[in-house]
């Protein structure tokens, strides 16, 4: 079974700043799908973010950015320009690709709860 | 830009009661999902729903779980007999048939007392 794990309960950086959330996860297949899902106080699942395991380029929208390692099963998000919007809970998720016919259910990890301070 | 909805937002239910979550999916998705996230805890997958059956269910999805689409349109979730440990934030998510992202409502807040 996979596994995804986010080693940092909670993080904080300043306005305007750059950070960085930590995810890993474990995995015995070669293609599947990586995503960063954020959480506002609404508990809205916000996607911010996918990756293919297939693609070696890391995937950007805007101000986020990921490091894909796939040799290292590390899939990292980077948050340029904080802004105070970007306060919220960060869930890594794993999906796998192998599995086309069947449910290809959604392995979350831990998440990252983010403060941004002005 | 269209979105998945869920009813209700929250409900308040005895002990032993059923319950029925709905959500409504985006028009053209083919997979449903359920999720459920225990307050402070991480978001656990529950059942997937494709071709109005089920595809792929958790150990979370016992009997007292079901799931259907009894009108082409809402995908429910019902639980049978409520216990304390059931009280969550149940999320529905869709996606379509070609595409890997899956879209979630914003949840259902349940609360068993």
């Amino acid at each position: 079974a996979q596994t995804v794990t986010q080693s940092q309960p909670e993080m904080s950086v300043q306005e305007a700043e750059t950070v960085t959330l930590s995810c890993t996860y474990d995995t015995s297949e070669s293609d599947y799908y990586l995503f960063w899902y954020k959480q506002p106080p609404s508990r809205q699942m916000i996607l911010v973010i996918r990756q293919e395991a297939y693609k070696q380029q890391n995937a950007t929208e805007n101000r986020f950015s990921v490091n894909f390692q796939k040799a290292a099963k590390s899939f990292s998000l980077k948050i340029s320009d904080s802004q105070l919007g970007d306060a919220a809970m960060y869930f890594c998720a794993y999906r796998s690709a192998e599995k086309e016919t069947s449910g290809s259910r959604l392995t979350f990890g831990e998440g990252t709860q983010l403060t941004v301070n002005p | 830009e269209p979105e998945v909805t869920q009813t209700p937002s929250h409900q308040v239910t005895q002990m032993g009661q059923e319950v029925i979550l709905r959500c409504v999916p985006i028009s053209n998705h083919l997979y449903f999902y359920w999720y459920r996230q225990i307050l402070g805890q991480k978001v656990e997958f529950l059942v997937s729903f494709y071709n109005n059956e089920i595809s792929e269910k958790s150990e979370i999805f016992d009997d007292q779980f079901s799931v259907e689409r009894p009108d082409g349109s809402n995908f429910t979730l019902k639980i049978r007999s409520t216990k304390l440990e059931d009280s969550a934030m149940y999320f529905c998510a869709t996606r379509r048939d070609t595409q890997e992202t899956q879209y979630f409502g914003p949840g259902t807040r349940l609360l068993v007392l």
